[in-house]
């Protein structure tokens, strides 16, 4: 499965918009980019998912370059809510019978 | 959707004991159900892999028999940490996964041995 690189902490305030970028250097064809929430003493949420361009839904945006080896997730107007660690995950859904493996993640903390 | 529930939330038993953690997806069927563990400040790890019906593939340096894995249906999977000691208190996490869709875990169990 594609390795994952994430910067290990980003700080921002409440109502600022945060981007935090992935890198998977050898993604392959067939693998998707899932990206999760996790807060503390709780399973990871799922975030979004995606192959290519971009994909929105009500909580964040996908971005993906035409090259697919990098991918960015965009929270729009963070609160201190969104204090959490977010995980980029690289891998194939195809019959659903291979686990994801997670990287380090991405320590996000959001100031008043 | 995709709601997978997890029991105990959190357990605190003495070593030697046995402890069984139920992972159940509500509100549909999964055609894989996985363990992962998590320490303090770490990332999850991956311990096994179950699908309905068959035995679970276990991770290198997990041993399966001192994690019982037991996977009756398309939604519900057990683990069970036999023979229990200090050093299995972790954070035991399931998940879930339909064909073609994302996997969705559990709350996680917290499990303190005392």
């Amino acid at each position: 499965l594609a390795k994952t690189t994430q910067p290990i902490s980003m700080d921002s305030y409440e109502g600022q918009e945060v981007n935090i970028t992935c890198s998977h250097n050898n993604i392959a064809t067939n693998d998707y980019i899932t990206w999760y929430q996790q807060f503390p003493s709780q399973g990871p949420r799922f975030i979004i998912q995606g192959y290519k361009t971009k994909v929105t839904n009500e909580v964040a945006s996908l971005f993906i370059p035409a090259d697919r080896k990098s991918s960015t997730l965009s929270l729009p107007r963070v609160s201190l809510s969104d204090t959490a660690v977010y995980y980029c995950l690289v891998g194939p859904t195809d019959t659903g019978r291979r686990a994801l493996t997670f990287g380090s993640g991405t320590r996000l903390q959001v100031q008043p | 959707g995709a709601v997978v529930s997890q029991h105990p939330s959190w357990v605190i038993c003495k070593s030697g004991t046995s402890v069984k953690i139920e992972c159940r997806s509500l509100d549909f069927q999964a055609t894989t159900m996985f363990w992962y563990r998590q320490f303090p400040k770490q990332s999850l790890m991956l311990m096994a892999t179950s699908n309905e019906g068959s035995k679970a593939t276990y991770e290198q340096g997990v041993e399966k028999d001192k994690f019982l894995i037991n996977h009756a249906s398309l939604t519900l999977s057990t683990l069970t940490v036999t023979s229990a000691h200090p050093e299995d208190s972790s954070f035991y996490i399931c998940s879930a996964r339909a064909s073609d869709q994302p996997q969705h875990f559990g709350d996680g169990t917290r499990l303190s041995i005392l």
